[in-house]
């Protein structure tokens, strides 16, 4: 089993519509947890963090953490097209030392108009 | 904001070459990272260092070497380039309870 995984997609939704994206990962002692957006031909781009069991919110996008169930989701509402990018699920697993972030293989996400 | 700048975005290499990638943070920060990122590998951790002159082996480090003797600059160092090092190299730095910052790329081929 690997580490963090996301699922595979690629993921195709029309524009306006709710893009759900999802994570496990394996490691029941992890803490920190992130959602980083990639453009084609891009560096990753951190778009939200999250710590701590519940919902948090940043404008369109809700990032969802259940530890109990070793789960982190990333919502997007009104996906635009500009949304269309790959998303890393990135966890600093539980004994990691020295701030290392293990990602997932990521989402490709395709909003069409 | 958190700074990472590398300093090629684009490198042409020719096989046996050594390599320097470059890479400086404007922020202090103690953790430093080397990944490379390859179609359907995802990202894989090369090395990383938790301060100056510390460093750790990631998951990938055979034919790599890194160097940090300041703070701010982690340099990572193909001893002699391969064609199966042509790749994508993302440098990023970190602090603690915040996520990476990554820097823009070297995107290298190796011919």
């Amino acid at each position: 089993q690997k580490e963090v995984e996301q699922n595979s997609g690629p993921l195709s939704v029309p524009e306006g519509a709710i893009a759900s994206l999802n994570c496990t990962y394996s490691d029941r002692g992890s803490q920190s947890f992130f959602w980083y957006r990639q453009y084609s031909g891009k560096s990753p781009e951190l778009i939200m963090s999250i710590y701590s069991n519940g919902d948090k919110e940043d404008g369109r996008f809700t990032a969802q953490l259940n530890k109990a169930s070793q789960y982190v989701s990333l919502l997007i509402r009104d996906s635009q097209p500009s949304d269309s990018a790959t998303y890393l699920c990135a966890v600093e697993l539980g004994g990691t030392s020295y701030g290392k972030l293990t990602f997932g293989q990521g989402t490709i996400l395709t909003v069409h108009p | 904001d958190v700074k990472v700048t590398q300093s090629s975005r684009y490198l042409v290499k020719r096989t046996g070459e050594k390599v320097f990638l470059e890479c400086v943070q404007d922020m202090d920060h103690e953790n430093m990272f080397w990944y490379r990122q390859d179609p359907g590998l995802g990202l894989r951790l090369i090395y990383f260092s938790y301060d100056v002159k510390m460093k750790e082996k990631g998951d990938i480090p055979e034919g790599y070497s890194v160097s940090r003797e300041k703070k701010e600059r982690f340099s990572l160092i193909l001893e002699s380039a391969s064609t199966n090092q042509t790749s994508m190299y993302l440098c990023a730095s970190r602090v603690t309870d915040y996520g990476y910052t990554f820097g823009s790329g070297t995107r290298l081929t190796v011919v």
